[in-house]
């Protein structure tokens, strides 16, 4: 167990619709980091919160968005979902003890777009 | 922003044979570099990382090398084992964001 919650596990919607995915990170790391991985595709990054600031962006679609709360727990808001979308979303989180060590990563959510 | 390349996308090796990633990096800021294994549906995880300061790291059957000036570090498994079979991913770091390559396929034949 990493320490690191993602919720719901799998997720089945239809095209069109919205999503929320939620990620606990580790108690006391600062860091949290979203990540998309489609089938026998690498780790695509999403976006990167710090104590509930958006500190470094990557492709991320604008339909999707994120944000981060003052208890430091993240959501990835997904809408206008298309069938591409469906993937396995990875949340990791980092910052115990400074910005750059290791990240511990959740066990994703598997999204599922019909 | 950093761009991680990483080569082969699949190796094959025999057990007991050493296996070797590359990765290059392209932005001189980052100093931390992880590598990642992720089992079949598991999520990945933390097999040894190595900062900017140090050339060299070993855990065990696991080495990573940095070579800053060239910008590519590697990952060498010696004496495999078919517990090694899995996707290896390299990253780099900046201190804000961390990069992964797109992943090498390691298959260990018994």
């Amino acid at each position: 167990d990493s320490g690191v919650t993602q919720t719901p596990k799998h997720l089945i919607t239809a095209t069109g619709q919205r999503v929320t995915l939620r990620c606990s990170p580790r108690s006391g790391d600062l860091s949290v980091y979203w990540y998309q991985q489609s089938l026998d595709q690498g780790l695509q990054f999403l976006i990167q919160y710090y104590n509930g600031e958006e500190r470094a962006k990557g492709n991320i679609l604008e339909r999707f968005s994120a944000q981060q709360f003052p208890d430091l727990h993240s959501e990835l808001n997904l809408s206008s979902l298309e069938l591409g979308d469906s993937a396995l979303y990875f949340c990791a989180s980092s910052g115990r003890t400074g910005l750059n060590t290791e990240a511990f990563f959740g066990q994703g959510t598997r999204l599922t777009v019909v | 922003g950093e761009n991680v390349e990483q080569h082969p996308s699949t190796l094959s090796v025999q057990e007991g044979d050493s296996a070797v990633i590359k990765c290059t990096y392209s932005d001189s800021a980052s100093n931390y570099f992880p590598w990642y294994k992720q089992e079949l549906g598991k999520r990945p995880q933390l097999i040894i990382d190595i900062r900017s300061n140090v050339g060299e790291k070993k855990d065990q059957r696991i080495a990573v090398t940095l070579n800053k000036t060239a910008k590519h570090f590697s990952l060498h498994i010696t004496e495999t084992q078919p517990e090694d079979s899995a996707v290896y991913f390299c990253a780099a770091s900046d201190d804000y964001k961390l990069s992964f390559g797109a992943g090498t396929t390691v298959t260990v034949r018994a």
